[in-house]
């Protein structure tokens, strides 16, 4: 069964600190894998998107990395903001004829200012 | 670009009813809409996949006479609950895919509330 977990389901710091989420998966086969934003009681925001060959993207103070063989994705935060305070998602797609996304249990991130 | 809207934000029903919710793509052909449903304090739970002008494929556990969707046209997709009742009560999403894409654009939810 093709699953997505992710560690810490919940993480609080102080403002200014640098952070780390972690997502894995069980079928390393993955076509891709996506990071998302949520606002409590909003929709998702795309952050990142790491194709199956990349190793890591980035976007601002934001990087991801992917380690396919080890079924793994980690989601670096720089210098971390109140404004960052939300909870991410990891979602990984198989591809194939449905692109499915299976999404991962999620992280709650407080930044405390 | 690649902006998905839904109808409405929030609705309150009362059990025994039937509620529609609508996705639309607004600026692209949506060939494939996916819904899904999210409790509280838990992740996406994909529900169903719709292709324009087919049935929608559901997900296992998910009933599809309580569920109903409609993929018309491109632009489209409609979810009704039917006969809601309170444990049908959550955050609803639906995500479009453009013709030859694979990147899902997600809408802003829609949060359901049956009395």
């Amino acid at each position: 069964k093709q699953e997505v977990t992710q560690i810490p389901a919940a993480l609080s710091v102080p403002e200014g600190e640098n952070l780390v989420l972690n997502c894995s998966f069980t079928d390393s086969a993955i076509y891709n894998l996506q990071w998302f934003r949520q606002d409590p009681g909003k929709g998702l925001t795309s952050l990142l998107l790491i194709q199956s060959s990349q190793r890591e993207q980035t976007s601002g103070r934001l990087n991801a990395s992917l380690d396919k063989s080890s079924g793994r994705s980690t989601l670096y935060i720089a210098a971390s903001q109140p404004g960052d305070s939300a909870t991410y998602l990891c979602a990984v797609n198989y591809g194939g004829a449905t692109n499915k996304l299976i999404f991962g249990t999620g992280t709650l991130l407080a930044v405390q200012p | 670009g690649a902006v998905v809207s839904q109808h409405p934000s929030r609705v309150i029903c009362k059990s025994g009813t039937s509620v529609k919710i609508e996705c639309r793509s607004l600026d692209f052909q949506a060939t494939t809409m996916f819904w899904y449903r999210q409790f509280p304090k838990q992740s996406l739970m994909l529900m169903a996949t719709s292709n324009e002008g087919s049935k929608a494929t559901y997900e296992q556990g998910v009933e599809k006479d309580k569920f109903l969707i409609n993929h018309a046209s491109l632009t489209l997709s409609t979810l009704t609950v039917t006969s809601a009742h309170p444990e049908d009560s959550s955050f609803y999403i639906c995500s479009a895919i453009g013709q030859g894409a694979w990147e899902q654009y997600f809408g802003p939810g829609t949060r359901l509330t049956v009395t």
